[in-house]
């Protein structure tokens, strides 16, 4: 295991449709985390894993959003319904609970074209 | 909520010139400090990382950043560049222990 891991790379999908995109962190993180990034910006917070509870949602993840970490490994950001400002790069990100986020580990990220 | 300003959306320096790229963020209390870098088409790598201790922290190519807790900054800065330092570079600080939150970023050009 050498880092975190997403999948897709690069989607490119049609306007009112859903995506999918799966995250698997490094082996021994507990901690996993979504971030999205538009074009020119920082990433930006969507939430935040502990094994497999969802501890926290930013208010830019709207109902149309879903994140799962079901067995508390891999993770799935779905969006259903896409619409054209859903396009961005999702970034995940896994870091071990030692107490204080130190060393956050991203993946290379999902770039999601709504078209 | 905390905040992160970025003072410069792009730095375009020629190669072996020293840069510097500004990063000031508004917490007012204890926090930590980040500076990642994202080269094209890839996701966001650690440069360095301020915790505690000592206010110089120094990454292993070169790049170096302060912090400075009456000014609220984190500069980047870096002696001599090179061309393979071309890249996106992203200051963040944390909030609480759940995330980052990050500048705008900062594009750095390096022309021959």
């Amino acid at each position: 295991d050498t880092g975190v891991s997403q999948d897709p790379r690069h989607k490119i999908t049609k306007r009112g449709q859903n995506v999918t995109f799966r995250c698997d962190p490094i082996s021994e993180h507990n901690r996993l985390y979504w971030y999205r990034q538009t074009l020119g910006q920082g990433p930006e917070f969507l939430t935040y894993f502990q094994n497999e509870a969802q501890l926290e949602k930013s208010r830019l993840l709207s109902d149309r959003f879903s994140a799962e970490r079901p067995k508390g490994s891999f993770s799935t950001l779905e969006i259903q319904r896409t619409e054209q400002g859903d396009s961005a790069m999702y970034l995940c990100a896994s870091s071990s609970s030692s107490g204080r986020l130190i060393d956050a580990f991203f993946g290379q990220g999902t770039r999601l074209t709504v078209v | 909520a905390q905040s992160v300003t970025q003072l410069d959306s792009q730095v375009p320096v020629f190669e072996e010139a020293p840069v510097e790229l500004r990063c000031n963020y508004s917490s007012s209390v204890s926090v930590y400090l980040f500076w990642y870098v994202q080269y094209p088409n890839q996701g966001l790598q650690l440069l360095l990382k301020y915790l505690s201790g000592s206010t110089l922290v120094e990454s292993i190519n070169g790049f170096e950043a302060e912090f400075n807790k009456s000014q609220t900054s984190f500069h980047l800065r870096k002696p001599s560049v090179h061309i393979s330092d071309t890249a996106e570079y992203f200051c963040a600080v944390s909030e609480g222990a759940q995330k980052l939150v990050f500048g705008q970023g900062t594009r750095l050009t390096i022309n021959p």
